[in-house]
Parts: C-alpha cells; structure tokens; sequence
C-alpha cells in the first residue's frame, strides 16, 4: 500500500521567505509525527498530532515555527521568515496508534539561502 | 551531553565478517528500544526493536542492557548491502505520545 508522502521533495528559499511543507500520513494512522535532520544536530524531534490536536510541541525550535493538522490525516508544517540555520531535511511519520511503529516518508529537503 | 550518544564511525567491515557497535542513553526511565536504518538521502526505517531478553533476526542480533544504560548490534557474515548509517532510538516516556529521540548514528561500510 502506499507509504507516507511528503511534498516538496526539495525546496530552495531566500532568507526571511516563508514556506510550507506537507506530510500525507499512511492512511488510517492516527498519529504523526515531524522531525528534522541537520548536519550539525542529527535527527530531532518537533512535533507530534494525535488526530488533529498537537499534544507535545515541545521541539518546535521557535516561534517562527507551526504545524497543523486538519481531518485526522494531511498535516502542514509552516516556517515563517526562514533563516539559514532551517536548512534541513525535515521528515514526517505516522503510526496506525501512538505507540506503534513509525514509518517516515522520503522527507523534504529545505535549502535556506 | 546527548541524550542517546553513538560512534558515528565509519565502521570498515569486510564483506563476510561480524560487526558489533554500542549505543548509550541517558535517561535510566526510557521505556522503549529500537534500531533503524538509513541509506543514504533516504528516510529511516525500522531494523528491529530492542528487548531486555536480547532478540535476534536473522544476521542481527540486539541486546539491552538496562543497569549500563546501553543498547548493541551486532551484525553476522556482512553483506554489502548491509553498508548504512544506524540508528540507535529511544522511548523515553511512551505515554507522552512516543516521539522517537535519535543518536547521531553508526555509519558502516561493509567492503568486498
């Protein structure tokens, strides 16, 4: 069956542009999660919906950063006024229930420059 | 300091040979263990979880030690197709809705 996507695969922005990144979850998983990869600090977490409501935010870096998540299934995560230091992989996973395997998808590749 | 801490390597491992690499966590109430493999600009997936009895699939084997806070793989007879960067991961609180905290990951290069 069909996996997580994430759309764009790539996306390359000026300084101080806003962009908007979309994860479609596997269909029926509940919950989803957003994380990032840079060089510098690995793979981390940002945030995480169960249905539509984001019970732990808690690794969103700033304020500049937003997520939502509407009808239990596509969710957006929102960068406002990118800085170099976004530049990332940012990728998206979902589970059938909290608490059960994660599957990622491919990710979305942002270039701040 | 990390809070899941790993070699990142790169491990050089003859084709056919056993490679084994740690992974140590901070937080001696983490719940839940797993191994996840990423390929190169590809997303990570799960290699397998990590149990407090040790489990094995296939050519892997896991371990958990929970009073030295560290987690192991060890891979028997290398294929090449084995090269990748693994990825140790942590359940810290399952009831906080499961967000996975990463290590750095352990690249390994499996060679002919």
């Amino acid at each position: 069956g069909a996996g997580v996507s994430q759309s764009p695969s790539n996306k390359v922005t000026e300084k101080g542009k806003d962009v908007e990144l979309r994860c479609d979850p596997i269909s029926g998983h509940t919950a989803l999660y957003w994380y990032r990869q840079s060089l510098g600090q690995g793979l981390e977490f940002l945030i995480y919906f169960q249905g539509n409501s984001a019970p732990d935010k808690s690794g969103l870096p700033s304020d500049r950063f937003s997520a939502e998540r509407t009808g239990g299934s596509v969710s957006t995560l929102t960068i406002q006024r990118t800085q170099q230091e976004d530049s990332a992989v940012y990728l998206c996973a979902s589970s059938r229930q909290a608490g059960e395997t994660q599957y990622f998808g491919p990710g979305t590749r942002l270039l701040v420059l | 300091r990390k809070e899941v801490e790993q070699d990142p390597g790169p491990f050089n491992v003859p084709e056919g040979a056993t490679v084994a690499f740690n992974c140590t966590y901070s937080n001696s109430a983490s719940q839940s263990f797993f191994w996840y493999r990423q390929d190169c600009r590809k997303e990570p997936k799960l290699l397998m979880s990590v149990y407090s009895s040790g489990n094995e699939d296939g050519r892997f084997t896991a371990q958990l030690n929970r009073a030295s806070q560290y987690i192991s793989l060890l891979i028997r007879d290398s294929k090449l197709s084995d090269s990748a960067t693994y990825l140790c991961v942590v359940i810290k609180n399952k009831a906080a809705g499961n967000k996975l905290t990463f290590g750095g990951g352990t690249r390994v290069l499996v060679k002919p």
